[in-house]
């Protein structure tokens, strides 16, 4: 399975903007790179996914590396709402890998 | 539009009790069904997985067992509960096919063994 590598914490002044890192070295031609977010005392929630562009949606977004190996999640300013442990997986495209394993994340603090 | 129920919410067992927590999803068929547990201050472990019905795969031994009686139910069941089991535990589903489909929660089941 594909891995990826993230910050234990980081942490952020309140309508700043947020830098999240992924590395995923053996990441494959074919895995999606997806980020989820969870507030504490709730189940993860999706923010946002790419193959290999650069993607945006009202909530971040996903700069990829030209060479896939890794990624970042863009918290264009945040806000004490976005304080939560931010997830990095990779979903393979080619419809047999359906184990979705979450590693750590990475817990954001955002500072008043 | 698709929506996960899970339940229930909140509960208290006493150890060596028995354990069922019940997960469905609405407005989709085939999907992959999962179940997570996420101790206190940990990270999220994946327990069991499923791509259809009767078809469970378990990713950790361990004191539960899961079951998936309908396209659409996925159970999380345990005979004995031991004090290790406590946690939060919750069902995600995604559609079957490329990895650019979403996964989504339930709102998860808070369980504390005593």
């Amino acid at each position: 399975d594909a891995k990826t590598t993230q910050p234990n914490s980081m942490e952020s002044n309140e309508e700043e903007p947020v830098h999240l890192p992924c590395n995923h070295s053996t990441i494959s031609g074919t895995d999606y790179i997806h980020w989820y977010r969870q507030l504490p005392s709730q189940g993860p929630e999706y923010v946002i996914h790419g193959l290999t562009s650069n993607v945006n949606n009202r909530m971040a977004s996903l700069a990829i590396a030209e060479d896939r190996k890794s990624s970042t999640l863009i918290l264009h300013r945040a806000t004490l709402r976005d304080a939560a442990v931010y997830y990095c997986i990779l979903l393979y495209s080619g419809g047999s890998n359906y184990k979705l394993t979450f590693g750590k994340g990475t817990l954001l603090t955002v500072n008043p | 539009s698709q929506t996960i129920h899970q339940w229930p919410a909140t509960l208290v067992q006493p150890v060596g009790s028995p354990l069922s927590l019940e997960c469905t999803v609405e407005g989709t068929s085939n999907p992959n069904l999962y179940w997570y547990r996420q101790a206190a201050g940990r990270g999220l472990q994946l327990l069991f997985y499923s791509i259809g019905i009767g078809q469970i795969s378990s990713e950790v031994p361990q004191n539960l067992s899961a079951s998936r009686p309908q396209d659409r139910q996925f159970i999380l069941s345990s005979k004995k509960l031991l004090l290790s089991d406590s946690g939060f535990y919750l069902c995600a589903w995604a559609p079957a096919g490329t990895g650019a489909n979403v996964l989504t929660f339930g709102a998860g089941s808070r369980l504390t063994v005593l």
